[in-house]
């Protein structure tokens, strides 16, 4: 099946830092790709929808500033947490749909983030 | 808004039972609604279901859904301790093929004791 592959998978920083977490498809090309945030214990929450091309699009509440997303290419759409605070620390995944598959969405394997 | 909810949000059996996982959706627009296994990491996925009453099988774990009642359920019967994850219930849309978001519900956190 499809692999969307997540980088990285752990990482800290400190308070003010940037960090930049890339989501790439593996064996095909992800016109859309879709960036999440989970806080422990909580369900998926849509932070933006990232199209190749073109501006992502910012689910409400979500600052555009503060996550600055970039769908360069068809397989890489990265997410950059910029000016980094401890309650951005959370775990963010990433997931893209085979153009050919429907319905099924396929999940990078996360990346957990702790601002210090 | 969209809205899914899940219940129970957790539960604890003992293995060898049978479960069931209940999703309840609100939606403005439906296409499909997903079921998924979260363990630690990424969600993988397990159904998609988009007409009523037509249930889908794979292995130990069943899935229907009930388009006039906006409800869905999971069952899983002789559970077995790798079931233990969180499964969460997603809503699709009908809007562009292949940009649809998600609607994800709350997710319940199924933990199998030995």
């Amino acid at each position: 099946g499809a692999v969307v592959s997540q980088h990285p998978s752990r990482v800290i920083c400190k308070s003010g830092t940037s960090v930049k977490i890339e989501c790439r498809s593996l064996d095909f090309q992800a016109t859309t790709m879709f960036w999440y945030r989970q806080f422990p214990k909580q369900s998926l929450m849509l932070m933006a929808t990232s199209n190749e091309g073109s501006k992502a699009t910012y689910e409400q509440g979500v600052e555009k500033d503060k996550f600055l997303i970039n769908h360069a290419s068809l397989t890489l759409s990265t997410l950059t947490v910029t000016s980094a605070h401890p309650e951005d620390s959370s775990f963010y995944i990433c997931s893209a749909r085979d153009g050919t598959l429907t319905g099924e969405l396929f999940f990078g394997e996360g990346s957990r983030l702790t601002v210090l | 808004e969209d809205k899914v909810v899940q219940s129970p949000l957790s539960l604890v059996v003992h293995e060898g039972d049978t479960v069931t996982l209940n999703c309840s959706y609100e939606v403005t627009n439906f296409r499909s609604l997903l079921w998924y296994k979260q363990e630690k990491k990424a969600p993988t996925f397990l159904f998609m279901l988009t007409s009523s009453g037509i249930e889908k099988k794979s292995g130990r774990l069943s899935s229907i859904l009930d388009k006039k009642e906006l409800f869905s359920i999971l069952n899983i019967t002789a559970t077995q301790t790798g079931d233990s994850a969180v499964y969460l219930c997603a809503v699709a849309p009908p809007s562009g093929f292949g940009n649809e978001k998600l609607t994800f519900g709350t997710g319940t956190r199924l933990t199998i004791i030995p």
